[in-house]
């Protein structure tokens, strides 16, 4: 693994299916993040955490949960798709949570039907 | 509430020309302030400024920021087609989040 990847690239999924989102990085980077990317509205944090172990919401946080077992892995769960979480989602990390470059992973294209 | 503001919201031109990209800010307590290109997946990083008047350069690429006026530009001479991209603005603030704006969308056409 080189840098941050996600899975899967893209998912199609009907309303009320629980869907989880991976997102692995191998820089041992202390923060990592989560976003949405919609059409005319930007990045959009949805959850974040600074170290593992630790989470915070960000402005778009409802209907989605994250967890950070360890340093590497920040996984993203949607309990019951609803179609307005259709998006593209971003995983992203940074060495530490202090405005840094944030790396960014390719990508989950994600349509909710 | 923390707002970041980018213009224009998209722009043409021709190689060669030189274009600049505007963002404006308004948060509480400013920490940094990163401007981005993304082509077609994800974000990359150009530049991280945190000082006011000291110049960023990158190539063909330049960036400043002015924090009494809350705004940053960033400057691409010498446009080439490689160029197209949108162009991210992010500010962190004391909230600790990054504040994302909506992009310029460049075009450069041959």
């Amino acid at each position: 693994i080189a840098g941050i990847t996600q899975a899967p690239t893209s998912q199609i999924l009907a309303a009320g299916r629980r869907m989880t989102l991976r997102c692995t990085q191998d820089m041992r980077h202390n923060a990592m993040y989560w976003y949405r990317q919609d059409l005319g509205l930007g990045l959009r944090l949805i959850h974040y955490s600074n170290t593992a172990g630790t989470t915070g919401k960000g402005e778009v946080p409802d209907g989605y949960s994250v967890s950070r077992a360890n340093t590497d892995d920040f996984p993203l769960t949607l309990a019951s798709a609803v179609p307005s979480q259709t998006s593209v989602y971003f995983c992203a990390s940074s060495v530490e949570f202090r405005g840094d470059e944030q790396f960014f992973g390719p990508g989950t294209r994600l349509t909710v039907l | 509430e923390d707002k970041v503001v980018q213009s224009p919201l998209s722009l043409v031109v021709h190689e060669g020309d030189t274009v600049t990209l505007n963002c404006s800010y308004e948060v509480t307590n400013f920490r940094s302030l990163l401007w981005y290109k993304q082509e077609k997946k994800a974000p990359t990083f150009l530049f991280m400024l945190t000082s006011s008047g000291i110049e960023k350069k990158s190539g063909r690429l330049s960036s400043i920021l002015d924090k009494k006026e809350l705004f940053s530009i960033l400057n691409i001479t010498a446009t080439q087609t490689g160029d197209s991209a949108i162009y991210l603005c992010a500010v962190f603030s004391g909230t600790y989040k990054y504040i994302f704006g909506t992009g310029t969308r460049l075009k450069v056409l041959a």
